[in-house]
C-alpha cells in the first residue's frame, strides 16, 4: 500500500525558532511536492523536488529530497506568524501516468508570538 | 497566473440527493483532477480527465462520476449522497502533468444533512 507519512501532525512553535517537518513515503518516487493550505482556502504550491539531493528555498522555508531514504524535509527558519498554516507533502509514484498525487495527512503549524 | 475557478463555493444537500460541482478551465490546461478532502482523512484522489476522457479514478464508488467538456471545463457528480460525502472537493489543473505541480481551485464545501 502506498503511504505518505508526515510528522509531526501538529506543531506549535514560537516566533524566531527553527523546526523541521518530515515526510516519509513507502514507494519509489522521483518527484515530491510541498503545498501550503490556509484555513478555508485551497492548496498553494510551494516546492517541486524532482531529483535525489534536490534542495529548494523560498524565504524562511527550505525543502530537500532524499529518494534513497524516501524522505523529504521542510525546514522552517526563524518562524514568523505568517507561516501558520497546514503543510502537505505529496508524491507521484507513477511518473504522471496515473494523474494522481498521494498526499500526506498534513502538518498543522501554529506560530505563536 | 489565472486561478482555477470552482462553483459553487458551498453546497448543502440532504441524504439521497444528487450534487453537481463545477470546475472552470485555464487556457492551455487540458487535464483536470478532482480530489476529496474530508475532515481527518487528508486529500484523496477521485478522478482524472484529459482531452475529454476519464484517464484514472481513485478508490471511490461508482456514484462518484464526472465529465470534461470540449472547452476543458469539468463537472463532478455525486449521486445518492451519504453523510460521509461531506467534504471539501478540490479541482486541480496541470498543463504538463509530469513535472508541473497541480494548481488547485478554492474548492466546493459540500455538506450533507
Amino acid at each position: 500500500e502506498l503511504k505518505v507519512e508526515q510528522n509531526p501532525l501538529f506543531l506549535s512553535m514560537q516566533e524566531g525558532k527553527n523546526y523541521t517537518i518530515y515526510c516519509n513515503y513507502s514507494t519509489t518516487s522521483d518527484r515530491l511536492y510541498w503545498y501550503r493550505q490556509d484555513p478555508g482556502k485551497s492548496l498553494e504550491s510551494l516546492f517541486v523536488l524532482l531529483s535525489n539531493g534536490a534542495v529548494k528555498q523560498e524565504g524562511r522555508l527550505m525543502a530537500s529530497l532524499d529518494t534513497k531514504a524516501r524522505l523529504s524535509t521542510l525546514h522552517i527558519t526563524a518562524a514568523v506568524h505568517d507561516l501558520s498554516a497546514t503543510y502537505f507533502c505529496a508524491v507521484d509514484p507513477y511518473g504522471g501516468s496515473q494523474g494522481n498525487l498521494i498526499f500526506g495527512k498534513g502538518t498543522k503549524l501554529s506560530v505563536k508570538p | 497566473e489565472a486561478g482555477v475557478t470552482q462553483s459553487p463555493t458551498h453546497l448543502i444537500k440532504t441524504r439521497g440527493q444528487q450534487a453537481t460541482l463545477r470546475c472552470s478551465p485555464i487556457s492551455g490546461h487540458t487535464s483536470v483532477y478532482w480530489y476529496q478532502q474530508a475532515l481527518g482523512l487528508g486529500l484523496q484522489f477521485l478522478l482524472w480527465y484529459d482531452e475529454g476522457e476519464e484517464r484514472n479514478r481513485g478508490n471511490f464508488p461508482p456514484r462518484f462520476s464526472g465529465r470534461q467538456f470540449p472547452n476543458y471545463s469539468s463537472e463532478l457528480n455525486v449521486n445518492a449522497l451519504e453523510l460521509e460525502d461531506s467534504a471539501l472537493y478540490l479541482c486541480a489543473r496541470s498543463l504538463v502533468e509530469v513535472i508541473c505541480p497541480q494548481h488547485f481551485g478554492e474548492g466546493t464545501r459540500l455538506s450533507i444533512l
